[in-house]
């Protein structure tokens, strides 16, 4: 069964330090998310692409995060500088969307961010 | 997008029917209503979508009411591996975001 890939895993990393996170989406699928999920909360939508244009960034903390997806296949989140409350799972989501009916989302396993 | 309300937590006894509510008061006609799981530490799993009629997978089934304003996921028999928080989407097919509440904490007694 097709998955979305991230990497790492798990990341540690000191406030003021940049960390990025990388997503593999399935193979064709042309739209890919990046969700932030805090601690006992539901995931929050941070940045959409539509192949490799942005869609929806408008929950995107701009000064300190970054999202690019260059070639519209693999995506790259970057926080810089990092802050104790971006402590939060990450997690990349893609979809094949053909403009009508349902729109299915696929989850990666997440990468875990604790800021010291 | 509509938004949901499910409550903040529920148990089920293992091999027992776990019936999972959701109201969405104000749904649209061309909304879907969407079920995803998360299993602690893992991304969401989808498990089943419906706009009108009720669905029926693998995993699960949706119950969606005549009226749309609320619906019901099944899980037929509870298994101590559906404890995971449970999450009702409604999501036009024209939209874009996907937007998650808190869910509802489903855990299976033994």
């Amino acid at each position: 069964e097709a998955e979305v890939a991230q990497s790492p895993r798990y990341k540690i990393t000191e406030k003021s330090q940049a960390v990025a996170f990388w997503c593999d989406p399935i193979s064709g699928h042309a739209t890919l998310y990046w969700y932030r999920q805090i601690l006992g909360q539901g995931p929050e939508l941070l940045v959409q692409f539509q192949d490799e244009s942005v869609v929806d960034d408008s929950q995107l903390p701009k000064d300190r995060f970054s999202a690019e997806r260059l070639k519209g296949v693999d995506s790259t989140l970057k926080i810089q500088p990092a802050e104790l409350g971006d402590s939060a799972m990450y997690l990349c989501a893609s979809s094949f969307y053909a403009g009508t009916g349902a729109n299915v989302l696929t989850f990666g396993a997440g990468s875990r961010l604790t800021v010291l | 997008d509509a938004k949901t309300t499910q409550p903040t937590s529920m148990d089920c006894a293992e091999g027992r029917a776990a019936n999972l509510p959701c109201n969405h008061s104000t749904i649209s006609g061309n909304e879907y209503v969407y079920w995803y799981r998360q299993i602690h530490s893992q991304g969401p799993q989808y498990i089943i979508h419906g706009l009108k009629n009720n669905e029926t997978n693998e995993m699960a089934s949706l119950i969606i009411t005549e009226d749309r304003k609320s619906s019901t996921l099944i899980l037929p028999h509870a298994t101590l591996r559906d404890t995971a928080v449970y999450y009702c989407i409604v999501r036009a097919n024209t939209g874009n975001q996907f937007y998650f509440g808190t869910g509802t904490s489903l855990t299976v007694i033994p």
